[in-house]
């Protein structure tokens, strides 16, 4: 069926890094434009960037430009989140969500994995 | 980044009839339109509506979703107890070049 699985989250301490990774599954991954959202503990929810099918066009919120890479593997149908100098305000639920693109249209946040939890801390 | 602007919360009564809004500018829900999700307790959130108003197939016609302007709308019909939840619009932002989230609406079913 298809699926998005999250992992990777953990407690890491404030200017260290971290990698999450979303793994797809149930659908030609590739075809798919991928973002990551995430939502602090009892906040709402915020896009935190995006990477194009192909891989070659990214887009980062100004909240994590310069600190956080997204990239992916579409031969291991795998996106990752590449997080460096981390704050304890980037302490949140990461999700991945899937982006459909097509003529001059798109379905954005179709499929959602189940999150995985960043706690930046001391 | 400039956020989209959703009432902090709504309450109305089982079977009534309950309007989100969300209002942004012409970078945004002006230019192409938001997208609405649903949120519940403990839960990632379900696409409701995408940018064109779309519904994908499997959500109910008791949701649908309008723009006038720079301000859009979620109408939910026959409210039910499970649409209890937080809702959200996004959009994409041209001039950021980045998806904007309002803050979301608490929507409580009396």
């Amino acid at each position: 069926q298809v699926q998005l699985v999250e992992s990777g989250g953990g407690v890491v301490q404030p200017g260290r890094s971290l990698t999450v990774s979303c793994a797809a599954s149930g659908f030609t991954f590739s075809d798919y434009n991928m973002h990551w959202v995430r939502q602090a503990p009892g906040k709402g929810l915020e896009w935190v960037a995006l990477i194009w099918y192909h891989g070659r066009e990214t887009f980062y919120a100004d909240s994590v430009k310069g600190r956080f890479t997204i990239s992916r593997d579409n031969s291991k149908h795998t996106l990752y989140l590449h997080m460096h100098s981390l704050r304890a305000e980037d302490t949140a639920v990461y999700y991945c969500a899937t982006e459909y693109s097509y003529g001059s249209g798109s379905k954005p946040f179709d499929i959602w994995g189940q999150g995985t939890m960043v706690t930046v801390s001391s | 980044q400039a956020g989209l602007t959703q009432p902090p919360s709504v309450s109305k009564g089982l079977r009534q009839t309950a309007t989100l809004t969300c209002t942004g500018n012409n970078n945004n829900v002006g230019n192409q339109g938001a997208a609405w999700l649903q949120q519940h307790q403990g839960h990632p959130p379900k696409v409701l509506s995408y940018r064109n108003n779309n519904r994908p197939s499997e959500i109910s016609e008791r949701f649908s979703a309008s723009r006038s302007g720079n301000t859009a709308s979620l109408t939910i019909t026959g409210l039910q107890p499970e649409d209890e939840a937080d809702y959200y619009c996004s959009a994409w932002d041209s001039s950021l070049s980045a998806w904007v989230f309002g803050g979301g609406t608490k929507l409580t079913v009396l």
